[in-house]
């Protein structure tokens, strides 16, 4: 079974400033992906970035970057030059291929301040 | 493309009444899944259709819950005999067969149900 923890309490971020959300996973499986979502009071889960468990490099998507260390089970988050706008809970989720689903951690909440 | 769209946004409900959800996938995708996230937790696997089949169900899934997807296109989600432990946030997703990763799940805004 695949296993998302996210332990980081919530987080305060100045407005423009970076931030490092923490994700690590424990699957046995060699072939999954990693996601990261985002997920404002509105409730949708919109999609951030995505780590396939074979890429050679880190993934990065405008402002997100995500730091893929696969020997230690982490794919933090790294938010860049934060925004208003950014304040929300942030989710770290998981798909061993051929699942069909995915498996998510509780979240960390982020609240940008101007 | 309209996104993923889900109806009811929120439901408040009785104690012991049916409730039926309805999704509405991206046109193409011939998955669908169902989620249910409670308050303070990430979403968990319910289940997932591909076209109008059922391949799986989570133990999630308890006998009063039923979801059908009768012609590969829209689904509905139905909780009967609802509990106060069924309040949660209902999500629906799509994705393509085969596809997975950046091409992968799209979901909707859910709907948020509360017993009462």
């Amino acid at each position: 079974a695949q296993k998302i923890t996210q332990t980081q309490p919530g987080m305060f971020v100045q407005e423009k400033e970076a931030v490092t959300l923490d994700c690590t996973y424990d699957t046995s499986d060699p072939s999954y992906g990693l996601f990261w979502y985002k997920q404002p009071s509105s409730g949708e889960m919109i999609f951030l970035i995505y780590q396939g468990s074979y890429d050679q490099q880190n993934a990065t998507e405008g402002r997100y970057s995500l730091n893929f260390q696969k020997a230690r089970k982490s794919a933090n988050l790294v938010i860049s030059a934060s925004q208003l706008g950014d304040s929300a809970m942030y989710f770290c989720a998981s798909e061993v291929y051929g699942n069909n689903r995915l498996a998510f951690g509780k979240g960390n909440q982020v609240v940008v301040i101007p | 493309d309209t996104g993923v769209s889900q109806d009811p946004r929120h439901k408040i409900t009785k104690r012991g009444q049916n409730v039926t959800f309805r999704c509405d996938p991206i046109s193409e995708h011939n998955r669908l899944y169902w989620y249910r996230q409670t308050l303070g937790q990430g979403p968990e696997f319910l289940t997932y259709f591909q076209n109008e089949a059922q391949l799986e169900k989570s133990r999630l899934l308890s006998d009063r819950f039923s979801a059908e997807r009768p012609k590969g296109s829209f689904s509905t989600l139905e909780i009967q005999r609802t509990e106060q432990g069924d309040s949660a946030m209902y999500l629906c997703a799509s994705s393509l067969e085969g596809f997975t990763g950046i091409y992968g799940y799209t979901f909707g805004s859910g709907t948020r149900l509360t017993v009462v």
